[in-house]
């Protein structure tokens, strides 16, 4: 089982909607949470970080974990085209300081 | 601010051939990283170093090796190029934010080993 584990897409949405991208994890000690954003031949840049239950909103995006679960999802909401990239998640895990753990990524397609 | 900043930006080496990839951050950052991304792969630490004067291997950090200069730099360098080398490097610098350590990406180098 993969540490970080997402849906590698691509997922597709029509502009205007919402598109929700999940990721889950395997360890219990895992701390806090990010979401980076990767357009193609860019770098990661990262758009949202949470580390407590529940949900955080950041304009157009909302972020949400549940440690119970074992899962945290990215609410995009307003979809727009220029949001098509790739969303990486990432975990930091305790006692790891600033290291992280990146799944896969999901791309997001969104179609005008 | 720069950010974090990455040179070359591109590289074609030949099987065997040396080089240093430059890394450096002017954000006052403790933490520096190194990561190689190939498709299908995602991104993997190949070293890192949580603070002037230590270094720490990653997942992949065969092939490679590292040195942190000072606070701002931090240089990935391949002794002996390899065919599986050939990947998109970043170099990373971090921070302790609101309750969690935030990563920054430089821009990467694209290596090519033939």
């Amino acid at each position: 089982q993969k540490e970080v584990e997402q849906n590698s897409g691509p997922l597709s949405v029509p502009e205007g909607a919402i598109a929700s991208l999940n990721c889950t994890y395997s360890d219990r000690g895992s701390q806090s949470f990010f979401w980076y954003r990767q357009y193609s031949g860019k770098s990661p840049e990262l758009i949202m970080s949470i580390y407590s239950n529940g949900d955080k909103e950041d304009g157009r995006f909302t972020a949400q974990l549940n440690k119970a679960s074992q899962y945290v999802s990215l609410l995009i909401r307003d979809s727009q085209p220029s949001d098509s990239a790739t969303y990486l998640c990432a975990v930091n895990r305790e006692n790891q300081g600033g290291k992280l753990i990146f799944g896969q990524g999901t791309e997001l397609s969104v179609k005008p | 601010n720069a950010g974090v900043t990455q040179t070359p930006k591109f590289q074609v080496l030949k099987t065997g051939q040396s080089m240093t990839l430059q890394c450096a951050q002017d954000m006052n950052h403790n933490s520096m990283y190194w990561y190689r991304q190939d498709p299908g792969m995602g991104l993997r630490l190949i070293y890192y170093s949580a603070s002037e004067g230590t270094t720490d291997k990653g997942e992949v950090p065969n092939g490679y090796n590292v040195s942190r200069l000072n606070k701002r730099e931090f240089s990935l360098r391949l002794e002996s190029a390899a065919p599986s080398q050939t990947s998109v490097y970043f170099c990373a610098s971090s921070v302790f934010g609101t309750g969690a350590y935030e990563q920054y990406f430089g821009p990467g180098t694209r290596l090519t080993v033939t």
